[in-house]
């Protein structure tokens, strides 16, 4: 099954910027299908956290920034908060099916 | 603001099936927007399963498309997931989500039901 590589984990002191990566291929990511970021903390549901490659839906901080190039995306986030300690996934589409990333823990050091 | 609810069984049997039910407020069913189911197993990752649109059309990963159906009742403002065959391997929290056109993003989603297989 397809998938997209995350870094299982990333981390960084509170002020510090961190970006995750996400990794695809020439039939996701790099044939031009979007890239959306998720956010999930323990126990609760995914939040949608960017979407389009680089949009944020209303409510979220501006710390969080997306980009993409070629077969890969990124998620950037600057002024890391303490708050900002869970899990990341992206996601995308691959054809035929709708496909996520492997997941990132992001621990606020 | 759209609100979403899964609803079924906690536990079912090995080879039995899953059944579960997502109940949409705030919002209509009919709407342009796709409905899709999306689980994940205890500390793993997510794995999208499928998705319904208002007038019965679906898509299935490829991976379950031979034990997964997918339903939609308009006059419950509501859409179903049946998985047969079911094994330990399918325990998970399952979600019901909305992705909306044009990129297909998941906007909204369920708070998630926890699934056992066990017998």
């Amino acid at each position: 099954q397809s998938v997209l590589t995350q870094p299982p984990s990333v981390s960084g002191a509170p002020g510090q910027r961190v970006t995750i990566s996400c990794t695809g291929s020439r039939s996701n990511i790099g044939a031009g299908y979007d890239v959306h970021w998720y956010q999930q903390f323990p126990g609760t549901a995914p939040k949608l956290l960017i979407y389009g490659n680089n949009n944020r839906p209303s409510g979220v901080p501006d710390r969080f920034s997306g980009s993409k190039s070629g077969t890969s995306a990124s998620l950037a986030i600057t002024g890391l908060q303490a708050e900002d300690e869970a899990d990341y996934y992206c996601q995308s589409f691959d054809g035929r099916l709708r496909i996520f990333g492997t997941g990132t823990k992001v621990t606020v050091l | 603001q759209v609100q979403l609810q899964e609803s079924g069984p906690g536990l079912v049997k090995p080879s039995g099936t899953l059944s579960l039910t997502c109940a949409v407020s705030g919002g209509y069913i009919t709407s342009i927007n796709w409905w899709s189911w999306v689980r994940q197993p205890p500390g793993r990752g997510l794995e999208w399963i499928g998705e319904i649109y208002q007038t019965g059309t679906t898509n299935y990963n490829p991976s379950l498309m031979s034990r997964v159906t997918m339903s939609v009742d308009k006059s419950k403002n509501q859409f179903s997931l049946k998985l047969t065959s079911v094994t330990a391997a399918d325990t998970a929290v399952y979600y019901c989500a909305r992705n909306v056109e044009p990129a297909f993003q998941f906007d909204h989603w369920g708070q998630g039901a926890l699934v056992t297989v066990s017998s």
